[in-house]
């Protein structure tokens, strides 16, 4: 079974409508990252929260919110989705690791392609 | 600020040796990493740097220099299945890796 899961994985919206974005992970990790990737912009983080009580926004947050329902779980949502919301978005997680140190690697789910028209 | 530059595009024949080169300035680095992602997949991890040195590890290196704030990937007897994005990501202390664009390798015969 896939260590970091994410659903669903396809999505086609609306304009102006409300979208979750769900990600679940076994690994035991207190870190979980939103990550949104477009063509030629890399990876860009949204958000990212270090353990259940813990959310800091990212680079590009506008647009998004989250929520961190459990050490295994973090929720995306786009509470009226736009066309430019249009994207690959990945999370990820990490273990609570030593600064510089290869704990700090980050896992990433499948990914969820995010349509909006 | 923080940023990190690599190059968009390359391209290779199969057998040769490519080395892609990275660039970053953040404040309070840990540690460079690589990862490979192919095209519609997530990213996996391909190596990790937090000291000066070079990091071998079966065909793929990756080098780094702190000072410099330059690190590079290796990647001998190049193959087919090798043709990918390549993401750098420097660890920012307290907070998440921060991604490069990412450098599209094509491989040909």
């Amino acid at each position: 079974d896939a260590d970091v899961t994410q659903t669903p994985r396809n999505r086609i919206t609306k304009t102006g409508k409300r979208i979750m974005l769900e990600c679940s992970q076994t690994k035991g990790h207190d870190r979980m990252y939103w990550y949104r990737q477009d063509p030629g912009l890399g990876l860009r983080l949204i958000y990212y929260s270090f353990d259940v009580k813990d959310i800091n926004k990212g680079e590009i947050s506008d647009g998004y919110s989250v929520s961190r329902q459990a050490q295994a779980k973090f929720s995306l949502s786009l509470e009226s989705a736009i066309p430019n919301q249009t994207a690959l978005y990945f999370c990820a997680t990490s273990d609570r690791g030593t600064s510089g140190t290869l704990a700090n690697e980050q896992f990433f789910g499948p990914g969820t392609r995010l349509t909006v028209l | 600020g923080q940023n990190i530059d690599q190059p968009t595009e390359m391209t290779a024949t199969e057998g040769a040796i490519v080395q892609i080169n990275c660039t970053y300035q953040t404040s309070g680095f840990n540690g460079l990493f690589w990862y490979q992602q192919h095209a519609g997949e997530a990213p996996t991890f391909l190596s990790y740097n937090v000291l000066d040195g070079l990091e071998e590890k079966g065909r793929f290196s990756s080098f780094l220099s702190r000072s410099k704030g330059y690190s590079y990937l290796l990647l001998k007897e190049l193959q087919m299945k090798d043709s990918a994005s390549y993401l750098c990501a420097a660890h920012q202390a307290g907070t998440a890796l921060i991604f490069g664009k990412g450098t599209t390798l094509s491989v040909s015969s």
